[in-house]
């Protein structure tokens, strides 16, 4: 089954810094790779995702690159704000085609005032 | 908000118990997702309704059983409860391949 792995697993910087979260995936398979964001006590929220015909998609401040390739993606979040503090989750979907996520390990970032 | 709705919240119960967790869809939603959140798994998949049909089965026990009705709301069954299925469980909805997660209900088996 697919495989994913997520980098770091925390990461602390300063309001106003860029912030970079980093996956990489097994399935060459795969063609649908999403972020999720999960607050305290809460599920996780779809913040952005991209698909495997697309290697660069921007939503404001965040944004999502796709190297398939490589098999990685990563998550760029810029001009961070306390309120991104929280855990992210890259995810790949496997080969079956019925969908299914398989989640990295989460990055709890922390965003210093 | 998602639009996905589960209940209970929270639920405590005892070691060999049997309970149900259910879970709303967001309005349209045909895909059903289950997935388990512990602090050494991480968040993992175990099952997938489609529109009343199992789809796909991810890492669900053999004493976890779900499934999903007319209306198309879900239930995940768990029985024979044990220390290590403490946990936080979700339900997601899609109609595409965008996924929308529930609260979640916490479980906690003493």
């Amino acid at each position: 089954g697919e495989n994913v792995e997520q980098h770091p697993s925390t990461l602390s910087v300063q309001e106003g810094d860029s912030a970079v979260i980093k996956c990489t995936y097994s399935d060459s398979a795969s063609n649908y790779f999403p972020w999720y964001k999960q607050e305290l006590g809460k599920g996780p929220q779809l913040i952005i995702d991209i698909r495997s015909n697309v290697g660069e998609k921007k939503d404001q401040r965040i944004a999502v690159t796709l190297n398939k390739t490589a098999k990685h993606f990563s998550l760029h979040i810029t001009e961070t704000q306390p309120e991104d503090s929280a855990v992210y989750f890259c995810a790949a979907t496997d080969q079956t085609g019925a969908n299914n996520l398989f989640f990295g390990t989460g990055t709890r970032l922390t965003v210093i005032p | 908000d998602s639009g996905v709705t589960q209940t209970p919240k929270h639920l405590i119960t005892a070691t060999g118990q049997r309970v149900t967790l259910r879970c709303s869809p967001r309005s349209g939603d045909l895909s059903v997702y289950w997935y388990q959140q512990s602090l050494d798994q991480g968040l993992q998949f175990l099952i997938q309704y489609y529109n009343g049909e199992e789809r796909a089965k991810g890492n669900i026990l053999e004493r976890f059983s779900a499934q999903q009705f007319p209306d198309l709301h879900s239930e995940l069954n768990l029985s024979s409860l044990e220390l290590g299925d403490s946990a936080l469980y979700f339900c997601a909805s899609s109609r595409g391949d965008e996924q929308f997660f529930g609260p979640g209900t916490r479980l906690t088996v003493l």
